[in-house]
């Protein structure tokens, strides 16, 4: 079935730092990818998303391209700051209206 | 109100007891879900409605229910709670026109068995 694969978290990174999250995906047909993020006490809320190949998705300076060749759709920012500190989740969803979601990555940025 | 609220924000429970927890979204979205998140394991899809008067079950729906009455309200219910059902449930909504479309997110609550 449908599958998602995130790096595992915790990451650290100091503010003004590059970040990639990566994340791998295995599904039938042309999915939706997505990129959702958790802050602290809250639920998740959408960050940016991509429904065909090559669309990039972008974001409060965060981007993603799906890239199907290698059916990844890695999160990059190129400097972090301290309130991007929380957790990220890569997914896909298909026809069916259902997501698939990876674990989550926690992103710490230290000041 | 604009979006999805849950309710109670969170709970202790005793174990064997009943549990209904709420979600009511204001967006007139087709579809709902009903998500436990844990650590480690991420998001876990329980039960989910394409529409008022219809529902599903997810990857986890053993020991909860739910239902759909109406377009607006989802809740979901521990028949008899476990101490294993201790987690963060999540609930959300998306349009549901067929595929590829965002959820959005309520606030959670956060559910303790004893």
């Amino acid at each position: 079935g449908d599958s998602v694969t995130q790096m595992e978290g915790p990451v650290t990174l100091s503010e003004e730092a590059c970040l990639t999250i990566n994340c791998t995906y295995t599904a039938t047909g042309y999915p939706s990818l997505f990129w959702y993020v958790q802050y602290p006490g809250e639920g998740l809320q959408l960050l940016l998303k991509a429904t065909k190949a090559d669309d990039k998705g972008s974001n409060k300076g965060f981007e993603a391209t799906y890239r199907k060749e290698t059916t990844s759709f890695h999160l990059e920012k190129g400097s972090v700051q301290v309130s991007d500190s929380a957790v990220y989740f890569c997914a896909l969803s298909n026809r069916d209206d259902k997501i698939i979601f990876g674990k989550g990555t926690r992103l710490h940025i230290l000041p | 109100i604009a979006g999805i609220t849950q309710a109670p924000t969170s709970q202790i429970l005793a174990a064997g007891r009943r549990m209904t927890l709420r979600c009511t979204q204001d967006m007139r979205h087709n579809a709902m879900y009903w998500y436990r998140q844990d650590l480690g394991l991420g998001l876990r899809l329980i039960h989910y409605s394409n529409t008022a008067g219809t529902t599903g079950k997810g990857e986890v729906p053993d020991g909860y229910s739910v239902s759909r009455a109406n377009t607006d309200d989802f809740p979901l219910t521990l028949a008899s709670a476990v101490p294993s059902q201790t987690s963060v449930y999540f609930c959300a909504s998306s349009t549901g026109r067929g595929g590829f479309n965002e959820q959005f997110f309520g606030p959670g609550t956060r559910l303790t068995v004893l």
